[in-house]
């Protein structure tokens, strides 16, 4: 079984431009999310699908973020425009439902560095 | 607020010897507990869990164990080999919001 795909692997671009990355789940997972990873950190939430629908979205910055997940399968997160502080890993996953307990299966994640 | 912390960030074991990850949490309300695995430059990888109604949990060479009065869990990895080094992720959620994770402890385990 094919396991979450994301590309690119890295990404360095300069501060105030754009980018987006794209996150293929694992076929038939239902929930996919999109975590932030900051050096030193553990991974935070930016977003959580369940299908094509926004399930938490609370802690995603919403003023320069943005994520769609046309068609309930292939997802994709845009950063317009970039920050200095927006350097971290950006990983993807999915898990079958979204119910408690639910295993989250991850991507290799992109790695982010704005200069 | 840091709800999940892991405080140590590295630890070193020798090879054959008993590993033990320390997580500490703030939130009563956590029900469910995981550890994720992480090697460089690939995704955290799911290792072992446990809920709330336990103590104790056991899969192979991992035990994870939860003492719900001190809000401490504890990862136990014996006996303790190479490819064991990476880091481990403590993770919390209630049963009805996102999982938290702590920031991480970075095991080595030297042959």
């Amino acid at each position: 079984e094919a396991g979450v795909a994301q590309s690119p692997r890295y990404k360095i671009i300069e501060k105030r431009q754009s980018v987006a990355f794209w996150c293929n789940p694992i076929s038939g997972h239902a929930t996919l999310y999109w975590y932030q990873q900051i050096l030193g950190q553990g991974p935070k939430l930016l977003i959580q699908f369940q299908n094509n629908g926004v399930v938490d979205d609370s802690q995603l910055p919403k003023d320069r973020f943005s994520a769609e997940r046309l068609k309930g399968v292939d997802s994709t997160l845009k950063i317009q425009p970039a920050k200095l502080e927006d350097s971290a890993v950006y990983l993807c996953a999915s898990s079958l439902g979204a119910s408690g307990g639910e295993t989250q299966y991850f991507g290799p994640g992109t790695r982010l560095l704005v200069l | 607020d840091q709800q999940v912390k892991q405080n140590s960030p590295s630890l070193s074991v020798q090879e054959g010897r008993i590993s033990i990850l320390n997580c500490d949490y703030t939130n009563s309300m956590f029900d469910y507990f995981l550890w994720y695995k992480k090697y460089p430059a690939e995704g955290p990888t799911f290792l072992i869990s446990i809920s709330s109604i336990k103590d104790k949990n056991e899969d192979g060479r991992f035990t994870v164990f939860l003492n719900k009065s001190a809000k401490h869990l504890s990862l136990h990895i014996v006996p303790s080999q190479p490819g064991d080094s990476a880091v481990y992720f403590c993770a919390a959620k209630t049963s009805y919001d996102k999982v938290i994770f702590g920031p991480g402890t970075s095991l080595s385990v030297i042959p």
